[in-house]
Order: structure tokens, then C-alpha cells, then sequence
């Protein structure tokens, strides 16, 4: 059955606006889970791994302050994108799993930004 | 992480084996071969992944050379639907939080009817 719940699956938006993307954890206490963006026909990029309790680590060249992440429970990460832009439009997606496991993903949120 | 190499692309006949292959000759003696998919417009779908034996489930089997240099990924009857970019990848399991994927550019396997 499914382990990550990703919503919303689209969302589209106006320049300038805030965008909140929820991942859940249905089966687990996740304390880590990853988020990641796919421009169209590449790959996955890594851009901040979310911890409970504490602040996220984000990869190099990822904007801290645009890409808002929360980790305020064992089953529950946000990634806000603040202010979007067009050039935020991307599929963004959740990973979760225990360590020594595999990894389970989201079904991906399409953020648009018109 | 090892860094790992796989084709571009692929096609398969619907019914046949696909065997994708994956070069990871830098691969670490503690770093497994993971095995995910992803189908135009969601998120990856793990299939399979080991260390050093051969491994089957109910989706693919997969082969990890003798020197762990290589690996092929096997699904025995291909349909429409195994039709994704498959990612081979490389990573240490470990006790810590950092057990992060980190994902190449993957084969486009294409099973045509």
C-alpha cells in the first residue's frame, strides 16, 4: 500500500504568490525525508533533506530562504516555495524511509507558475 | 556515492526480457545497487536492489557481476507498461540520516507492442 501521501499532485500560480506542498508519511515515523525537484526531460535533483525537529540541509545552490522547509512532525514535511517564479516551475517530489531501507516517493507535486 | 553509467536508451518487443545494464566500477565494497523507475509525470517506483547475490522479486531480478563493477537489471516478460526511465544507483546504507538518493540520468526503456 502507499507509504507517501504528496498533495497537491498540480497547482498552478500566479508570479509572486506562496506555494505549499505537503508530504505525509502514512505507515512510519519518518525523522528524515528528501525533497526533490525534475525539470522537464531531466533527471532528479536533490535539493534539501528535512529533518524532525531541526533545520533542513539544503544542497548546494539551493535557495534556503526561497524554498521553505518544515519537519514539524514524524509524519509530516512542507516545502513552501516563496515568491515562485516562472523558473519554479518544476515537478517536485518527497522521498521517506527508514535508514538501511529503501526509499519510498510522493507522487510529485507540477507546480506552474504563470 | 559511486557514480554509475547506464545507456541513453533502450527499446524492448512486448513479451521479451529486457535487460538493462549498469556500469558502477567505482562502487565501494559497503555501497549497494539500487534499482528504481520512473513513469512519465510520477514519482520513482523502487524495484529492486543487493549487494552481492543475485536478487529476484516479483517485478525484476537482478545480476551484480563477481567484482561488483556492473549490474543488469532483468524484467523477464516486458509489457507496455515497464515503458519509464530506469535508474540504476549506487549508495551506502547506513545507520545515519544521510541515506539520501542521488539519481543519474537513467536509461528510457521503450517496449513496443
Amino acid at each position: 500500500g502507499a507509504v507517501v501521501s504528496q498533495h497537491p499532485s498540480w497547482v498552478i500560480c500566479k508570479s509572486g504568490t506562496s506555494v505549499k506542498i505537503e508530504c505525509r508519511s502514512l505507515d512510519f515515523q519518518a525523522t528524515t525525508m528528501f525533497w526533490y525537484r525534475q525539470f522537464p526531460k531531466q533527471s532528479l535533483m536533490l535539493m534539501a533533506t528535512s529533518n524532525e525537529g531541526s533545520k533542513a540541509t539544503y544542497e548546494q545552490g539551493v535557495e534556503k530562504d526561497k524554498f521553505l522547509i518544515n519537519h514539524a512532525s514524524l509524519t509530516l514535511s512542507t516545502l513552501t516555495v516563496t515568491s515562485a517564479h516562472p523558473e519554479d516551475s518544476s515537478f517536485y517530489i518527497c522521498s521517506l524511509g527508514r535508514a538501511n531501507e529503501k526509499l519510498f516517493f510522493g507522487s510529485g507535486t507540477q507546480l506552474s507558475v504563470l | 556515492d559511486a557514480k554509475t553509467t547506464q545507456p541513453t536508451s533502450m527499446d524492448c518487443a512486448e513479451g521479451r526480457a529486457a535487460n538493462l545494464p549498469c556500469n558502477h566500477s567505482t562502487i565501494s565494497g559497503n555501497e549497494y545497487v539500487y534499482w528504481y523507475r520512473q513513469i512519465h509525470s510520477q514519482g520513482p517506483q523502487y524495484i529492486i536492489h543487493g549487494l552481492k547475490n543475485n536478487e529476484t522479486n516479483e517485478m525484476a531480478s537482478l545480476i551484480i557481476t563477481e567484482d561488483r563493477k556492473s549490474s543488469t537489471l532483468i524484467l523477464p516478460h516486458a509489457t507496455l507498461r515497464d515503458t519509464a526511465v530506469y535508474y540504476c544507483i549506487v549508495r551506502v546504507v547506513s545507520g545515519g540520516s544521510n541515506y539520501k538518493l542521488t539519481f543519474g540520468k537513467g536509461t528510457l526503456l521503450t517496449v513496443n507492442p
